[in-house]
């Protein structure tokens, strides 16, 4: 059974910079889609961006300029860094594999607040 | 501002049939399968509906989805407290290259 989980700071400041990771256990981060997406609270789901095993990525062209997604496949890894934070930022982040269509596995989700 | 388009909110009694519908357009759902997810309050959505119509080991199927068109729903049967939960539905777009979302819908078993 795949099992993601998300590692990362839940506090930034404005303007600074959103590191975080995803470790996939139970399976190999060879193949699938690898994705972020968030949830501000009491709101609905917005695709951040993916990456492809190979290091291939795509994000949404409203979040494009402020993201870049990356794959450690050594590590069984992927992450995610979005620049200029601000308080529109706060949300939950998770991640999350494509498989077939869908997105079989979630992480638990990190809770990013920003404020300073 | 989500891309599919679902009621805000929906209501049953245990035991009734309720449906929630999804629209979208020719780049999103009209071209790609149609994906339902459950979520419950502080935890992670959960796959419930791959390909329009197919259920993941483990999902009742008391949930059925089906898709025509640019639309589709979600049908649950014999409605049971434990359903009350916020549905969510998602289509990979092909403008937008990634996948969209509905705003979801929240289920009230009263």
């Amino acid at each position: 059974q795949v099992q993601l989980q998300e590692s990362g700071p839940g506090l930034v400041k404005p303007s600074e910079t959103l590191s975080l990771t995803c470790t996939v256990s139970g399976g190999s981060i060879h193949s699938y889609y690898w994705s972020w997406i968030r949830q501000p609270p009491g709101k609905g789901l917005e695709w951040v961006g993916y990456v492809y095993f190979t290091g291939s990525t795509n994000s949404n062209p409203s979040l494009k300029s402020r993201v870049t997604i990356s794959v450690d496949r050594s590590k069984n890894q992927f992450s995610l860094q979005l620049t200029s934070m601000s308080a529109a930022d706060t949300a939950i982040y998770y991640c999350a594999g494509y498989s077939s269509g869908s997105y079989s596995w979630w992480g638990r989700g990190a809770l990013v607040t920003v404020s300073s | 501002q989500s891309m599919l388009t679902q009621p805000p909110s929906t209501s049953g009694t245990p035991g009734q049939r309720v449906t929630i519908s999804c629209s979208g357009t020719s780049t999103n759902i009209g071209s790609n399968p149609l994906i339902w997810y459950q979520q419950f309050p502080g935890t992670a959505p959960r796959l419930l509906i791959h390909s329009n119509i197919k259920r993941p080991s483990g999902v009742p199927d008391r949930f059925s989805g089906s898709k025509s068109g640019t639309s589709g729903s979600l049908a649950i049967s014999g409605l049971q407290s434990e359903d009350e939960a916020e549905y969510y539905c998602s289509a990979w777009d092909d403008s937008l290259n990634g996948p969209v979302f509905g705003g979801g819908t929240k289920l009230t078993v009263l």
